[in-house]
């Protein structure tokens, strides 16, 4: 079946530090990738998409290029700041139709002045 | 556009009793999706709804769990006879028709069960 997979957190870097945290699913067909943000004390919130294979989802300074070929989705961000410390959700919608979305476990990223 | 409405927040509830939530959209959106999300994992499809018509449900959406749409607006989740693995965060989501920005969900604040 469909699956997506993350890495674990959770991830602690200094303000303005790089950051990546991986995904990769599975799935048949052609999915529409996601990822969601769950700050502290909120719901969750839609950051970023992707609808195809090389189409890159961007917003608030974060990004992720969906590559078909190695079936990844990873969210990358060249500064992150203290605000940007939230749970990261990696998500797909399953194809033919269908509207149930497969979510990662989450990433918590935590950053530091 | 006040975004997605959960009631209640918490709830607390002892084992055996019925519960149930509801959840209301963003106006103007047909589609509405619930989730339930348990400490430390991401959300779980339950089920979905277009317009009043519940037209998937996983399989994690045993008998004692019903969902309705009765008119195409809101929606209540109910569990009957509630055991202490429902304890979960359940989550609504809701997106426009499906030709305007396809495939966002929108999500709701979530009801917190605590089954003791």
């Amino acid at each position: 079946g469909n699956s997506v997979t993350q890495m674990e957190g959770p991830v602690t870097l200094s303000e303005e530090a790089f950051l990546t945290i991986n995904c990769t699913y599975t799935a048949t067909g052609y999915p529409s990738l996601f990822w969601y943000v769950q700050y502290p004390g909120e719901g969750l919130q839609l950051l970023l998409k992707a609808t195809k294979a090389d189409d890159k989802g961007s917003n608030k300074g974060f990004e992720a290029t969906y590559r078909k070929e190695t079936t990844s989705f990873h969210l990358e961000k060249g500064s992150v700041q203290v605000s940007d410390s939230a749970v990261y959700f990696c998500a797909l919608h399953h194809s033919g139709g269908y509207q149930k979305v497969t979510f990662g476990t989450g990433t918590k990223l935590q950053v530091i002045p | 556009d006040t975004g997605v409405s959960q009631d209640p927040r918490h709830k607390i509830t002892k084992r055996g009793q019925n519960v149930t939530f509801r959840c209301d959209p963003i106006s103007e959106h047909n589609r509405l999706y619930w989730y339930r999300q348990t400490l430390g994992q991401g959300p779980e499809f339950l089920t979905y709804f277009q317009n009043e018509a519940q037209l998937e449900k996983s399989r994690l959406l045993s008998d004692r769990f019903s969902a309705e749409r009765p008119k195409g607006s809101f929606s209540t989740l109910e569990i009957q006879r509630t055991e202490q693995g429902d304890s979960a965060m359940y989550l609504c989501a809701s997106s426009p028709p499906e030709k305007t920005t396809p495939d966002t969900q929108y999500f709701g604040p979530g009801t917190r069960l605590t089954v003791l």
